[in-house]
């Protein structure tokens, strides 16, 4: 069975705070991916990223960083100069056969 | 990219009716379509799996003749909640594979259900 684990319920910061989302996840598949997505009010949920379980390297992309630990089933989400329009749910996501598991989910609200 | 679409965006019925929700890959033909459910401040649940041309694959829990789903084309998924009570408001959500990615699927904005 899969499972994700986000266990930051909720976070608040300041805005251009940097802030980390945890994501831990569970799979016995040796070929998996990991979603991460962002869900603001309006409920759409919006892409920011997939990675292969094969490439544990970091990635950056503008003020969104992630880290990838298969060690540790960590798939950990960072926000640097956190901004007011950062405030969503974000979900982290491991699908399987196109279907996924979410998290939880992290409520971030980020005040002016 | 690929899009989704979903009609209504937001509906409100009465208690003892039905309501169909659209799902429609705009761009792609879409092999298999899900159907999420999320209420408020929870996560989103698989309600259930359609294939084109078969019948759904429900998850454990989720009553199949209260949730009615029709995948009669490759780019149209149906849900009907049939004999809607207040419980069944929430924002349901669907999503479409197209068959070429086995991990990817493309996100639906959602429909957002009020039962009075």
């Amino acid at each position: 069975a899969q499972k994700v684990t986000q266990a930051q319920t909720e976070i608040s910061v300041v805005e251009k705070e940097d802030v980390t989302l945890d994501c831990v996840y569970e799979t016995r598949d040796t070929t998996y991916y990991l979603f991460w997505y962002k869900q603001p009010p309006s409920g759409e949920l919006v892409f920011l990223i997939r990675r292969n379980s094969f490439d544990e390297q970091n990635e950056i992309s503008g003020r969104y960083s992630w880290n990838f630990q298969k060690s540790t089933s960590s798939f950990n989400f960072t926000i640097t100069a956190s901004q007011v329009v950062d405030s969503a749910v974000y979900f982290c996501a491991l699908p399987n056969a196109g279907k996924s598991t979410f998290g939880d989910g992290t409520t971030l609200t980020v005040k002016p | 990219g690929a899009v989704v679409s979903q009609h209504p965006s937001r509906v409100i019925c009465k208690s003892g009716t039905s309501v169909k929700i659209e799902c429609r890959s705009l761009d792609f033909q879409a092999t298999t379509m899900f159907w999420y459910r999320q209420f408020p401040k929870q996560s989103l649940m698989l309600m259930a799996t359609s294939n084109e041309g078969s019948k759904a694959t429900y998850e454990q829990g989720v009553e199949k003749d209260k949730f009615l789903i029709n995948h009669a084309s490759l780019t149209l998924s149906t849900l009907t909640v049939t004999s809607a009570h207040p419980e069944d408001s929430s924002f349901y959500i669907c999503s479409a594979r197209d068959g070429g990615d086995y991990y990817e699927q493309y996100f639906g904005p959602g429909t957002r259900l009020t039962v009075t």
